[in-house]
């Protein structure tokens, strides 16, 4: 089956340093998406990627999907303590129906003030 | 409208029970879906709605049974479950299979 490589596994970093990580895939997806959880609470999505190469910013926040459609980043700048959480990219092959997103493990930041 | 909404947050029940979870959007989307999420671990879906049909199970076990009374709404009956069915269940929506999901705020389950 597809799987997603999402690294790093976790981070800690100081207030106002820049984040990055990112997924890779042994496969092509057509959609990416970003999510951000924090503890007690659903996901939440951050940023959707549809077209390969495309680079979208939210906020602080850009990603971008990977041109080979197998890969893609999210960049966090000056990073704040609320950005703490569990970051997961997801993606997903859309074809007619095709309705299933294949996860990463997740990336857990931890911001130090 | 843009949230998912899920009831209860919280919900502790014996193997012998039957209870029920619920979700709603008024988004007008057109797929609804269940996950399960054990600790430290991403989402893992159980089961797909598109159109109030029930489009994909993802093998899940008899004891979680699925229903779709109407567009805005999501149910997830259970019976009979196991302590390590104990999770957070997240229900989410999206307009079709091509968009990013919105997720609810999960039902936190303890099976005792």
């Amino acid at each position: 089956g597809q799987q997603l490589n999402q690294s790093p596994q976790s981070m800690f970093i100081q207030e106002g340093e820049d984040v990055s990580m990112n997924c890779t895939s042994s496969s092509i997806f057509n959609t990416w998406l970003w999510y951000k959880q924090e503890p007690g609470e659903g996901p939440v999505l951050l940023i959707a990627l549809y077209k390969a190469g495309e680079l979208t910013s939210n906020g602080r926040l850009t990603a971008q999907f990977g041109i080979t459609r197998k890969d893609s980043f999210l960049n966090i700048s000056a990073s704040i303590p609320s950005d703490v959480g569990i970051y997961f990219c997801a993606g997903r092959n859309s074809g007619a129906g095709s309705y299933q997103l294949t996860f990463g493990k997740g990336t857990k930041l931890s911001v130090i003030p | 409208d843009t949230e998912v909404t899920q009831t209860p947050k919280h919900l502790v029940m014996g193997m012998t029970n039957k209870k029920s979870l619920k979700c709603e959007q008024h988004m007008g989307h057109r797929a609804m879906y269940w996950y399960k999420q054990k600790a430290k671990k991403p989402p893992e879906l159980m089961f797909v709605y598109s159109y109030e049909k029930l489009s994909i199970n993802e093998s899940v076990p008899s004891r979680f049974s699925p229903e779709c009374p109407n567009s805005s709404l999501l149910n997830l009956h259970l019976h009979a479950l196991q302590p390590e069915d104990s999770a957070l269940y997240l229900c989410a929506s999206s307009q079709d299979e091509r968009v990013g999901s919105v997720f609810g705020q999960g039902t936190r389950l303890t099976v005792v």
